[in-house]
């Protein structure tokens, strides 16, 4: 079945850095999210992202759908962007059927 | 801004006792899903709805749930004889027309078998 792998697994940062985190996936699918799950277990939605760029104020997503990965930028990081970030795929060959990755963990320190 | 709720925020029932986890999706849209997260693990896939009829689910969506929209705005999860593995958080989501298009989850039901 389709795989979908997120990296890093966990990452530390110092308030201020940027990062960037990736999300690969095994097989063509059809749309793309991401999603970042606050300390208090809130999915809160990032960005619909299938192809392209977006960006949205310190957040910004590039995915390639052609070469099958996604890149979440975090720029000027606050000790608010802590949390786990998913990225989450629909599978072209199965309809409405929505795989989760494993998640990045961010933890931003002041 | 219209946003999804789920009642109630967190659930503790007896191993084998029936439990319903409700939401409301937006009310323009049309497909619906349940999600569930062990703590400490991904998101896991449950099943999505559209039409009144289960469009997609996953092997976790055995025989012990179902999902119901009993009326215009609710949708509802039961489990039918809760075991201790099914606690979880359990996060409905809804989109307009599919998984093709952006979803929109709600807070969570926290759920706790004892």
């Amino acid at each position: 079945g389709i795989q979908v792998e997120q990296s890093p697994p966990d990452l530390i940062l110092q308030e201020g850095a940027n990062s960037t985190l990736r999300c690969n996936f095994s097989d063509s699918v059809n749309n793309l999210q991401w999603f970042h799950q606050n300390p208090w277990g809130q999915l809160i939605n990032l960005f619909y992202i299938p192809s392209g760029t977006k960006q949205n104020g310190r957040l910004s997503a590039t995915t390639v759908a052609t070469e099958r990965y996604s890149l979440l930028y975090i720029s000027s990081s606050q000790t608010t962007d802590s949390g786990v970030y998913f990225c989450a795929v629909e599978l072209e060959t199965s309809y409405d059927k929505v795989i989760f990755g494993p998640g990045t963990s961010l933890s931003v320190i002041p | 801004e219209p946003e999804v709720t789920q009642t109630p925020s967190h659930q503790v029932t007896q191993m084998g006792q029936e439990v319903i986890l409700r939401c409301v999706p937006i009310s323009n849209h049309l497909y619906f899903y349940w999600y569930r997260q062990i703590l400490g693990q991904k998101v896991e896939f449950l099943v999505s709805f559209y039409n009144n009829e289960i469009s997609e689910k996953s092997e976790i969506f055995d025989d012990q749930f179902s999902v119901e929209r009993p009326d215009g705005s609710n949708f509802t999860l039961k489990i039918r004889s809760t075991k201790l593995e099914d606690s979880a958080m359990y996060f409905c989501a809804s989109s307009i027309t599919g998984a093709r298009y952006e979803q929109y989850f709600g807070p969570g039901t926290r759920l706790t078998v004892t």
